[in-house]
């Protein structure tokens, strides 16, 4: 079946500092990904969907500037938290679309944490 | 616009006793429904999905669900819980394949020895 690969599973850096997270379509060409952001004990959010060959498109509320978003191929999305601070902490998933019976198909999660 | 609301943000249940978790939905469109499990620091693992064919839906690990229109839910049923089922589950929906998913609040599932 379709497999997304995301990495790092858990990162630990300090404030300040930029983390990019990297999302992979292993078996099959991801047109779409989406990526979300889950506070402890909440559901998911979606922050912004990612289109290959084209800007982000975010979500309300959802800093542009402090969450980079880059689709530059059919199998790979990058999500950089830039100058990175402790209420950044969170678990952050990807996701894409196609490829199985899914419809979507999601990443292991990230577990972000700024010190 | 779309949404989905699940009923208790925890149940418990003893081992070997149904499950029921409940999922309502609103959408403009006819939905495409989802129920996703996660796994502690784990990400979402896709139980089950509905796409207007059949509306008793079976998916892994011996859960269902059943989509009915007349009352807009999509809500999870085993017969029989076990240890391993305890997990925190996500009802989703979405109008279209390709389109985002609006997630609900998740229910957290506790199984009792």
């Amino acid at each position: 079946g379709a497999v997304v690969s995301q990495h790092p599973s858990r990162v630990i850096c300090k404030s300040g500092t930029s983390v990019k997270i990297e999302c992979r379509s292993l078996d099959f060409q991801a047109t779409t990904m989406f990526w979300y952001r889950q506070f402890p004990k909440q559901s998911l959010m979606l922050m912004a969907t990612s289109n290959e060959g084209s800007k982000a498109t975010y979500e309300q509320g959802v800093e542009k500037d402090k969450f980079l978003i880059n689709h530059a191929s059919l199998t790979l999305s990058t999500l950089t938290v830039t100058s990175a601070h402790p209420e950044d902490s969170s678990f952050y998933i990807c996701s894409a679309e196609g490829g199985t019976l899914s419809g979507y198909t999601f990443g292991s999660g990230t577990r972000l944490t700024v010190v | 616009a779309q949404s989905v609301t699940q009923l208790g943000s925890h149940v418990s249940v003893s081992e070997g006793a149904l499950v029921l978790l409940r999922c309502n939905y609103s959408s403009s469109v006819p939905p495409y429904l989802f129920w996703y499990v996660q796994y502690p620091n784990q990400g979402l693992q896709l139980l089950l999905k509905y796409t207007s064919a059949a509306t008793l839906v079976k998916g892994i690990n011996g859960f269902e669900a059943e989509f009915k229109k007349s009352e807009t839910s999509f809500h999870l049923t085993k017969p029989s819980a076990h240890m391993s089922d305890a997990a925190e589950y996500f009802c989703a929906v979405s109008g279209n394949a390709g389109n985002m998913l609006t997630f609900g609040g998740g229910t957290r599932l506790m199984v009792k020895p």
